[in-house]
């Protein structure tokens, strides 16, 4: 059974830093792109950011370009996004996404809350 | 970036009428849609791929149609679990972009 699980959301102040987490089992990780999408509270879907299956290739949305870092550690079937310099609009649930035709998503985590506030 | 719109916002029925959903695309994205079902606490579902494959393990009732900026997701049937937000998104180009979201909800 494929499982994507979440961690590391919290309240953090303006300008803070976080790093989240998503632990992938069931499936073969390293042969996966894998994603990042966020829903603010009420909102729709954003995507954040991609990467490939073997972690040479990132994208990411403009809103988040140079702040927020994907990356992956396939020996450790874990996804990360590393994210500074928050601000109160990066406020939200962050989805880790298993890539399905590279940029469709098959499956979803249950989400982790990131509020950023003082 | 390209731009998904959603009609109608809300779409109110009763169980076992029929609900259609549109998608319109800023530009053509070819067959490269997909549409999401949302309940509230809960995350996306994947219902269809390139416009009209439903994805593994989704019903029958579920299909999706249209190419090029125009598409449309059709519930042939609703059933009580099927009441939750509707998104389409593409994959034409990046950055994805999804629509605002259709809700159905119950008449």
């Amino acid at each position: 059974e494929v499982q994507l699980v979440e961690s590391g959301g919290a309240l953090v102040q303006p300008e803070g830093s976080l790093r989240l987490s998503c632990a992938a089992s069931g499936f073969t990780f390293s042969s996966y792109w894998m994603h990042w999408v966020r829903q603010a509270p009420g909102k729709g879907l954003v995507w954040v950011s991609r990467i490939n299956s073997d972690g040479s290739s990132t994208s990411y949305a403009d809103s988040v370009k140079g702040r927020f870092t994907i990356s992956r550690d396939n020996a450790k079937n874990t996804l990360y996004l590393q994210m500074n310099s928050l601000r109160a609009e990066d406020t939200a649930v962050y989805y880790c996404v298993r890539g399905f035709s590279i940029n469709y998503g098959d499956y979803w985590g249950q989400g982790t809350l990131v509020t950023v506030s003082t | 970036e390209i731009v998904l719109t959603q009609s109608p916002a809300t779409l109110s029925l009763s169980p076992g009428e029929r609900a259609t959903l549109s998608c319109r695309a800023s530009q053509s994205i070819s067959s490269y849609l997909a549409w999401y079902q949302q309940k509230p606490g809960q995350a996306p579902r994947l219902l269809i791929y390139d416009a009209s494959n439903r994805a593994t393990g989704i019903p029958a009732r579920f299909s999706g149609s249209g190419s090029g900026t125009d598409f449309t997701l059709t519930i042939s049937s609703l059933e009580p679990e099927d009441f939750a937000v509707y998104y389409c998104q593409q994959r034409s180009k990046w950055p994805l972009t999804f629509g605002p979201g259709t809700k159905v909800d119950i008449k």
